[in-house]
């Protein structure tokens, strides 16, 4: 099975930074890689998908890069609404596989 | 607008089965799949496995083959999940997405199902 490694897996920081979360495979995964937020409680939220492209509705301050085995999610410019559980998922090889996930917190 | 809407949590004795619904809304049933993930309490996601609500088509997770089975209804709208043998490392929040194929992507999610297994 692929595996995903997340980093990092906590992350603290304020209103309106700029954050930059990575997602590694352990083997070649093209760019079928997905980005998630989850808030407590409730059903993960579909960011990013192909690794770069915004599902519709999702703010631009999101954004998604990489292919191959490296890849990372960028948010520019923290709401509040932001600080969430960030999920990463490759969709190349079954089984789909998951990163552990990166908490983010309000510094 | 897509709505999922899942069947309601269930405490469950180690070795019983479970089954959890999907009922979608809000789009062509047939043109999509669904996908089935689950959360254990304070841990990732998990893969499980997903069905092409065309033609029943499933692939599932290696971990779980011979334990799960999963269907669709299309009259209904409705996509099922029958886990059995549970144990207690099956306790988890049980989550259905919509699933496009060709995009392979998951972009509308139930709003989840609790699963506990308890002796």
């Amino acid at each position: 099975d692929i595996q995903l490694t997340q980093s990092p897996s906590f992350l603290s920081a304020s209103l309106g930074d700029r954050v930059t979360i990575t997602c590694r495979a352990s083997q070649d995964i093209s760019t079928y890689l997905a980005w998630f937020q989850q808030k407590p409680g409730r059903a993960p939220k579909l960011l990013i998908y192909g690794a770069s492209t915004l599902q519709t509705g999702v703010p631009a301050r999101f954004s998604g890069s990489g292919s191959g085995t490296d890849f990372t999610l960028t948010i520019s410019g923290l709401q509040p609404e932001d600080f969430a559980t960030y999920h990463c998922q490759q969709l190349n090889n079954y089984p789909y596989t998951f990163g552990q996930g990166t908490k983010l917190e309000i510094k | 607008q897509v709505q999922l809407v899942q069947s309601g949590a269930e405490v469950k004795k180690p070795g019983a089965s479970v089954k959890v619904s999907c009922r979608a809304a809000g789009y062509t049933f047939t043109n999509y799949g669904i996908t089935w993930v689950r959360q254990a309490p304070g841990q990732g996601f998990e893969w499980l496995g997903w069905i092409s609500a065309y033609n029943g088509h499933t692939n599932y997770a290696r971990k779980l083959q011979g334990r799960v089975t999963m269907t669709t209804d299309t009259s209904t709208r409705t996509a099922y999940m029958l886990l059995r043998s549970l144990r207690s490392d099956d306790t988890a929040v049980y989550y259905c997405a919509r699933r496009d194929r060709y995009l392979r992507l998951d972009d509308y999610w139930g709003q989840g199902t609790l699963i506990t297994v308890s002796s």
